[in-house]
């Protein structure tokens, strides 16, 4: 499969654990977004990089979140300190800088108990 | 800010049935905007956008800016059309907007 891949596809934690999520893009593409996705909603952005640059970050981004991308590959999502409030579907999603089309990942589901 | 509304959370039509998803946008700049489908247990994925005007799986979609939406419509709905539909705005600040989805059932 060359399309985005995501890991894990579903995490359990405990209330006030810290978590990470991977997001590995499609090889050309050097945007890359992270949205959050709750039942009964559509996906809700959170932040976006070109390249290795973070551009944009929602309000929806607490300070407990944190996302990077190195070296303008593969990103990471971490949340620090979870609450039950962060059970979602975290999803990411990549495209070339010419193109509007959007990819998108399976997404890591994450449930916090 | 930009914003995009899907009124119908949820469709039921039988099949062979025309359908029409609303989408309508609130955008200050010049919209691009997109259908996206999730089939149950898949990721999402582009069905359309406003700018290539093709017709994918049947479905066609209009941009009327004078009304700001952009309606998805089907004139002859199948099972397998049954899914999660969002529509989309890309703004100028590379932003994905989505409206809040409607769920589509086409009964037999």
């Amino acid at each position: 499969d060359t399309g985005v891949s995501q890991d894990p596809r579903h995490k359990i934690t405990k209330r006030g654990q810290n978590v990470t999520f991977r997001c590995d893009p499609i090889s050309e593409h050097n945007r890359l977004y992270w949205y959050r996705q709750t039942l009964g909603q559509g996906p809700e952005f959170l932040t976006y990089f070109q390249n290795e640059a973070q551009l944009e970050k929602s309000r929806l981004l607490s300070d407990r979140f944190s996302a990077e991308r190195p070296k303008g590959s593969f990103s990471t999502l971490e949340i620090q300190r979870t609450e039950q409030g962060d059970s979602a579907m975290y999803l990411c999603a990549s495209r070339r800088e010419v193109d509007a089309e959007a990819f998108f990942g399976q997404g890591t589901r994450l449930t916090v108990v | 800010a930009q914003r995009v509304t899907q009124p119908e959370k949820l469709l039921s039509v039988f099949k062979g049935a025309p359908v029409e998803l609303k989408c309508n946008y609130s955008y200050s700049g010049s919209p691009e905007l997109f259908w996206y489908v999730q089939y149950s247990r898949q990721r999402l994925q582009l069905l359309l956008r406003h700018i290539s005007r093709e017709s994918i799986k049947g479905f066609t979609a209009d941009l009327n800016k004078g009304e700001t939406s952009f309606h998805l419509k089907k004139p002859f709905a199948q099972e397998e059309d049954s899914a999660m539909y969002y529509c989309a705005l890309f703004t100028s600040g590379s932003r994905l907007t989505f409206g809040e989805g409607t769920q589509l059932t086409v009964n037999p």
